[in-house]
C-alpha cells in the first residue's frame, strides 16, 4: 500500500525567506508521480508541482522546486524567497492514473 | 470559468436521509475523481473514473456510497442512509494527465 509522511504539522518562515516542507513515500509501483498541493483557508486545493519517477532532473515551478531522492523515498519541496500569500496547508502526494494518496500535510505560517 | 465546478457548495441533512452530489470536470479532461475530506486531515481518495468506467474504488467507499459518470461527462456521488460519520467535505477533481484539478468541494453536514 502507498504512504504518504509528512513530518511537520507546521512551520514558522520569515517573509522573504526560502522554506522546506518534508515528505517521504513508500510505493512498490515502478511508475509514480509526486505531486505538491497547496491548500489556503479558503479551501480550495490548488496544483503546483509534479515530479514523476524516472524524471532525472528535479522539477522547478517559479518559485517551487521538487528536491527528489529516489533512493531515499524524499520528495520535499521547497519554497524560495516566501510571501504572506504563501501561509497556507501545503500537501505531498504519489501516485498514479487511478487515485493519489495525500499526506496528513504541513501548515505553512509566513511572517513579516 | 472552465474550471471543476461541483454542486452544492454546502449541504445540511439529518442522519438517515440520502444525498447526491454533482461534479462537472473540465471538459476535455477524461479522468474524473472524488475525495473526501474530514476537517484537520488530508483528503482520503474514493473513486476514479476513465470517461465513464469506474476503474478504482477505495475500500472507504461503502455499500452506501455510489459514483457515477453517464457519457463521461458529470459525475454524480450518492450517500445513502447518511450517518453523522459521513460529514465531510467532498472534493472532485479532474485530469488530463498527471495533475489533477480540484473543485471547490461539497461541505456535507449531517445532524
Amino acid at each position: 500500500a502507498q504512504k504518504i509522511t509528512q513530518t511537520q504539522p507546521g512551520m514558522f518562515v520569515q517573509e522573504k525567506e526560502a522554506v522546506t516542507l518534508d515528505c517521504t513515500y513508500d510505493t512498490s509501483d515502478q511508475s509514480y508521480g509526486l505531486f505538491w498541493y497547496k491548500q489556503p483557508s479558503s479551501g480550495e486545493m490548488i496544483f503546483l508541482i509534479y515530479q514523476g519517477s524516472y524524471d532525472e532532473q528535479n522539477a522547478t515551478e517559479g518559485r517551487y522546486s521538487l528536491n527528489f531522492q529516489k533512493a531515499r523515498k524524499s520528495a520535499n519541496l521547497v519554497i524560495s524567497a516566501s510571501q504572506l500569500g504563501d501561509s497556507a496547508m501545503y500537501f505531498c502526494l504519489s501516485g498514479g492514473y487511478n487515485k493519489l494518496i495525500f499526506g496528513a500535510g504541513t501548515r505553512l505560517a509566513v511572517h513579516p | 470559468d472552465t474550471g471543476v465546478s461541483q454542486n452544492p457548495r454546502h449541504k445540511i441533512t439529518k442522519r438517515g436521509q440520502n444525498v447526491t452530489f454533482r461534479c462537472d470536470p473540465i471538459s476535455e479532461h477524461n479522468r474524473l475523481y472524488w475525495y473526501r475530506q474530514t476537517l484537520g486531515q488530508g483528503p482520503e481518495f474514493l473513486t476514479y473514473f476513465q470517461n465513464e468506467a469506474q476503474l478504482e474504488k477505495s475500500r472507504l467507499l461503502s455499500d452506501r456510497f455510489s459514483a457515477e459518470r453517464p457519457k463521461g461527462s458529470f459525475s454524480t456521488l450518492e450517500i445513502q442512509r447518511t450517518e453523522q460519520g459521513d460529514s465531510a467535505m467532498y472534493l472532485c477533481a479532474s485530469s488530463p494527465a498527471y495533475e489533477q484539478y480540484f473543485g471547490p468541494g461539497t461541505r456535507l453536514t449531517v445532524t
